[in-house]
């Protein structure tokens, strides 16, 4: 089966910089997204990582380390807006079947 | 339509009641997904479409959950016999082929059985 974890909350300031941990353990890896949900709201994509490296996208970086089921979400110069659960969800590959399973999610507060 | 949508917006029903919720697709995409959150949960997954097949429904919590895709597009989740641990909020997300492409979610069905 699979088993992602994360942490359940995380505060920061408006203008700075912080990092969301996702470790995961799965067979048949096959990728790693990140997805923002504001309350009452469905989820939006953020990052797609399948490769070992940081991908960058505006004030948005992921990185994955397949070797240690490990990934990160870096948001750069929080914003107010940025105040939402960020979702970490891993692709596995079994035979012909692909299933995507979310984390339960990071809910982040942004204060001045 | 620009995106997923979701009828009914939101459902009150009594307990053992049967409930229909419908999810209309990006146009286009294959491939339609169904997910589950309770309040404060992480989203569980229920049923995966490819096409009008269902490769994936190993997340049914129950018998009483059923869904169908007719004509590669529109996909209807039933759920029979509705108890109040049914309560949630039911999104459905559509890719473009399959998992290795972002989901799209619609708005969700907020469940509430009571």
């Amino acid at each position: 089966g699979q088993n992602i974890d994360q942490p359940t909350e995380m505060t920061a300031t408006e203008g700075a910089i912080v990092q969301i941990n996702c470790t995961y353990q799965t067979s048949g890896f096959n990728g790693l997204f990140w997805y923002q949900q504001h309350a009452g709201e469905a989820p939006t994509f953020l990052s797609y990582n399948v490769l070992d490296g940081l991908e960058e996208k505006g004030r948005f970086s992921s990185f994955l380390s397949r070797s240690k089921g490990y990934s990160y979400l870096l948001l750069k110069e929080l914003q107010m807006k940025d105040s939402a659960s960020y979702l970490c969800a891993v692709r596995s590959v079994t035979g012909t079947a692909s299933k995507l399973t979310f984390g339960t999610g990071t809910r982040l507060q942004v204060t001045l | 339509g620009a995106g997923v949508s979701q009828s009914p917006s939101n459902k009150v029903t009594e307990k053992g009641k049967d409930v229909e919720l419908r999810c209309d697709p990006i146009s286009g995409h294959t491939a339609l997904y169904w997910y589950r959150q309770s309040l404060g949960q992480g989203l569980e997954f229920l049923i995966y479409f490819q096409g009008n097949s269902a490769p994936d429904k190993s997340g049914l919590p129950s018998d009483r959950f059923s869904a169908e895709r007719t004509g590669g597009s529109v996909s209807t989740l039933t759920i029979q016999r509705t108890q109040q641990e049914d309560s949630a909020v039911y999104l459905c997300a559509s890719s473009l082929v399959d998992n290795s492409y972002e989901q799209y979610f619609g708005p969700g069905t907020r469940l509430t059985v009571t």
